[in-house]
């Protein structure tokens, strides 16, 4: 089955600097890398999400790169703001006909340091 | 996101206990997920359904069982808990095409 691996488990950053949280996972047949939110107390919730014929999405200060031969993938997060301080998972799967069911890392905590 | 619902959303129970945790959903989705979160450990797959017929395990189906009542509902059993099934639940939901799972508020369940 699919292993995903994530790191770091913590980080901590100062407000307005860029945080960088990387995953890596283990079946090339995975083509569908989602991450999520998970603030305190409250349920995990999407975040941004891109699929293996794209190298890299965007939207406003978040943005997520894929390197398909490497296995890899990260979350950038640009001028950070308090309210980013939450855990994120990535997560990957083979999606297509049939079923699916995603694989998630481990967790990052963010802490984002006013 | 009030279209996915879990109750109870916390519970106390006893080693040796049935136990049944319940997913509502009005999103009108296909498929609905239980998964586990232990700290550090991230969200961990229990079973998965795709429609009310299709029940499969996932990595961790072990001392759990479900119930697909109808495509809305999808109830998390524990037949007999013990201790290290202490943990945060979450139910989640997601269409037919589109992958994004949608995760109800989560259930703390303490097993004493």
């Amino acid at each position: 089955g699919e292993n995903v691996e994530q790191h770091p488990s913590t980080l901590s950053v100062q407000e307005g600097d860029s945080a960088v949280i990387k995953c890596t996972y283990s079946d090339s047949a995975s083509n569908y890398f989602p991450w999520y939110k998970q603030e305190l107390g409250k349920r995990p919730q999407l975040i941004i999400d891109i699929r293996s014929n794209v190298g890299e999405k965007k939207d406003q200060r978040i943005a997520v790169t894929l390197n398909k031969t490497a296995k890899h993938f990260s979350l950038h997060i640009t001028e950070t703001q308090p309210e980013d301080s939450a855990v994120y998972f990535c997560a990957a799967a083979e999606t297509g006909a049939g079923s699916y069911q995603l694989t998630f890392g481990k967790g990052t905590k963010l802490s984002v340091i006013p | 996101d009030a279209d996915v619902t879990q109750t109870p959303r916390n519970r106390i129970t006893k080693t040796g206990k049935r136990i049944m945790l319940e997913c509502s959903q009005t999103k009108g989705h296909d498929r609905m997920y239980w998964y586990r979160q232990d700290p550090g450990l991230g969200l961990r797959l229990i079973y998965y359904s795709f429609d009310v017929k299709d029940i499969n395990k996932g990595e961790i189906s072990d001392g759990y069982s479900v119930s697909r009542q109808a495509q809305a509902k999808f109830s998390l059993s524990l037949e007999s808990a013990i201790p290290n099934q202490t943990a945060l639940y979450f139910c989640a939901t997601s269409g037919r095409i589109q992958e994004t799972q949608y995760f109800g508020p989560g259930t703390r369940l303490l097993v004493l």
